[in-house]
């Protein structure tokens, strides 16, 4: 129940595209979803977040969709730049305490 | 200014030995994370500090791992008679408080290897 499926794996997109990753959980007392962006050899950084009660937010290019029935929220990149390769990580907690992550999605922009 | 730091970067050692890692928060950041890396493994939450005392020490993976933070500084991470499968890299994050969904800040990690 505390865990946070994330799909998929690995993903590959042409320059300009839109690459979606998908994120699912059980425990409905999560009321935090960030998502973090990891460069290789570095620490995870925050990207953007979300709360339950708003069913999307925009920060420049990226996007969370969040469907609270479905319990399933997603990171949607706008107009994606190789700049933007990377693994992706989605996360929940329960008041911003013990964090939960998934298992990453490593995204591959070609130039 | 100054970020998260962690010591050492990069910690080779042979199983059956103890080994300390080190992380420094963000100056005036009350609440400090613990997580571990396992290759090609999101973030697996190990224990979190607010101020000099850990609320939440359920990620702990067993009795060999202990953490500890004075001052309200700096922490360290104990890992006794390592075994191959603790070999992972280990995040340390700070933010301003816990429990608030403050951005956490993370340092760049230790990359144990436990040979």
């Amino acid at each position: 129940q505390q865990q946070v499926k994330q799909s998929p794996q690995s993903l590959i997109v042409q320059k300009g595209g839109i690459p979606i990753i998908n994120c699912a959980y059980e425990n409905t007392a999560f009321d935090y979803f960030p998502w973090y962006q990891q460069f290789p050899g570095k620490g995870p950084a925050l990207l953007i977040a979300i709360r339950p009660d708003v069913s999307e937010k925009k920060e420049g290019r990226f996007t969370i969709s969040f469907n609270k029935s479905a319990k399933q929220f997603s990171l949607h990149i706008m107009d994606s730049q190789p700049g933007d390769s990377a693994t992706y990580f989605c996360a929940a907690s329960v008041g911003g305490f013990k964090t939960i992550f998934g298992a990453g999605t490593r995204l591959f922009v070609k130039a | 200014g100054a970020g998260v730091s962690q010591s050492p970067s990069n910690k080779v050692t042979e199983k059956g030995k103890d080994v300390e890692l080190r992380c420094d928060p963000i100056s005036g950041h009350t609440a400090l994370y613990w997580y571990r890396q396992s290759l090609g493994q999101g973030l697996e939450f190990l224990i979190y500090f607010q101020g000099n005392s850990a609320p939440d020490k359920s990620g702990l993976p067993s009795d060999r791992f202990s953490a500890e933070r004075t001052g309200g500084s700096v922490s360290t991470l104990t890992i006794q008679r390592t075994q191959q499968e603790d070999s992972a890299v280990y995040l340390c994050a700070s933010s301003l408080l816990a429990g608030s969904t403050d951005t956490q800040y993370f340092g760049p990690g230790t990359r144990l290897t436990v040979l």
